[in-house]
């Protein structure tokens, strides 16, 4: 069982609007990262946040941001939605050494 | 610039074959290197994580091997079940709490 738990697992939004996905990590899990995955890829590294600072981006645009909180959850924003911005995006904390990954949020553009 | 290939893209075998799937990328400096699986639509589970002075790990049924020399690592899988139908995911990270790099993965089919 994952310790690691996202939602919605399952989201519909429109081409121009702007989704919220949030993740919630075991505590002591001081390392959160996002990662997208088209159909058929491995997950592309988006961003990562440690102790609540952004601390690495990977080649995603500005309208891709994030937030970590004191609690060990975080959230993934993106604004003006695009048909490409259809996968899965998943999150994967980190005490320190590996990382436990959730069961992603599926989002699809229409 | 970091790249993770795997080989095969696919792969289909009879259920209690004996199969090894293959992993590379480009620049040896790693400091970990992890497999995953990756059921239908699903998250990913951690299978087995080898740190770069390890040469192997086992767990079960499973065995991954590591060359960091030349680039490589394996994943064996023994006596292979139908319910090890799943993608198998390739990753490295380059230091400590640093982002994974994932190669596209090896979807494997073990016919009943």
């Amino acid at each position: 069982e994952t310790g690691v738990t996202q939602s919605p697992t399952h989201l519909i939004k429109t081409r121009g609007q702007q989704v919220t996905l949030r993740c919630s990590s075991q505590s002591g899990h001081n390392t959160v990262s996002w990662y997208q995955q088209a159909l058929g890829q491995g997950p592309q590294f988006i961003f990562q946040y440690y102790r609540e600072e952004e601390n690495g981006r990977g080649n995603f645009p500005p309208r891709f941001s994030g937030l970590q909180f004191p609690n060990y959850s975080s959230e993934l924003n993106v604004n003006a939605l695009e048909l490409d911005d259809s996968a899965l995006y998943l999150c994967a904390s980190s005490p320190g050494v590996g990382y436990t990954f959730g069961s992603g949020t599926r989002l699809t553009v229409v | 610039k970091q790249e993770v290939t795997q080989i095969p893209a696919a792969l289909s075998v009879p259920e209690g074959e004996n199969l090894v799937l293959n992993c590379s990328f480009t620049d040896s400096a790693i400091y970990n290197l992890q497999w995953f699986r990756q059921d239908p639509g699903k998250g990913l589970t951690s299978l087995l994580l080898i740190q770069s002075s390890q040469r192997e790990q086992t767990s079960g049924r499973l065995n991954a091997s590591l060359d960091k020399s030349s680039g490589r690592s394996t994943l064996y899988i023994a006596a292979s079940q139908p319910g090890d139908s799943a993608t198998y995911l390739c990753a490295v990270t380059m230091n400590r709490d640093d982002k994974i790099i994932f190669g596209k993965g090896t979807r494997l089919h073990i016919l009943p």
